[in-house]
């Protein structure tokens, strides 16, 4: 079965860029959402399709996605970046299974 | 904007059905798809399944044996039954929008609504 890695957990300083993968099999061939949720809140969208960003969310927020690795980049980090991020694909070939993630902890030191 | 709020039972016996209604208001049902997502405690996110605003359904083949997801557009709603539950099916339940064709994604989401499976 398909499956999504991601690092549990990230730390950056204030001020410096945070980087959070998510590996698969070819991930770069799916499209990828990414979700932030902090503690006792929904999640809320930060990039989808890849590298889209919903109104509201700030341009330090990006996306990329190839080969087997989708990276969420969070630049100019932000105490109220700290948060769990998740990512999220939808595999259309098999039983349109949509798939999370494990989450990755942002910790802004 | 678009909102959606959860209501429900906190609380289910084992072997006994949950049920879950998701309301929407701030726009209309019609031409959208809706998902549940589970998340148990301390864990991450597993997807239930969703409906589209016509009825047609895709589950989670993990749970599609004890899932149903129905809709009711005059009341802009959308629900949620589990039957068989036990203590592992214990989790905050989320609805969300799945807003554009072409892949599936979700936003917005409901603030979600704690089920503990407990006799």
């Amino acid at each position: 079965s398909y499956v999504l890695t991601q690092p549990p957990s990230v730390s950056v300083a204030p001020g410096k860029t945070a980087t959070i993968t998510c590996g698969g099999n070819n991930i770069g061939t799916k499209s990828v959402h990414w979700y932030q949720q902090k503690p006792g809140q929904a999640p809320v969208v930060v990039i989808y399709y890849d590298r889209d960003r919903p109104s509201g969310i700030p341009e330090r927020f990006s996306g990329s996605n190839s080969g087997n690795t989708a990276t969420l980049t969070i630049s100019r980090v932000e105490a109220g970046d700290e948060a769990d991020f998740y990512c999220q694909v939808w595999d259309s070939s098999r039983d349109h299974l949509v798939l999370f993630g494990g989450g990755t902890k942002l910790t802004v030191l | 904007q678009v909102q959606l709020q959860e209501s429900g039972p906190g609380l289910v016996k084992p072997s006994e059905t949950l049920s879950l209604t998701c309301t929407v208001s701030g726009g209309s049902i019609n031409f959208y798809y809706w998902a549940w997502i589970r998340q148990p405690p301390g864990e991450g996110f597993e997807w239930i399944g969703y409906i589209y605003y016509s009825g047609s359904t895709d589950y989670n083949p993990s749970l599609k044996s004890r899932v149903t997801i129905s809709v009711d557009t005059s009341k802009n709603q959308f629900s949620l039954n589990l039957t068989s539950v036990t203590a592992a099916d214990t989790a905050i339940y989320y609805c969300a929008r799945i807003p554009t064709s072409g892949s599936v994604w979700f936003d917005p989401w409901g603030q979600g609504t704690l089920v503990t499976v407990s006799s």
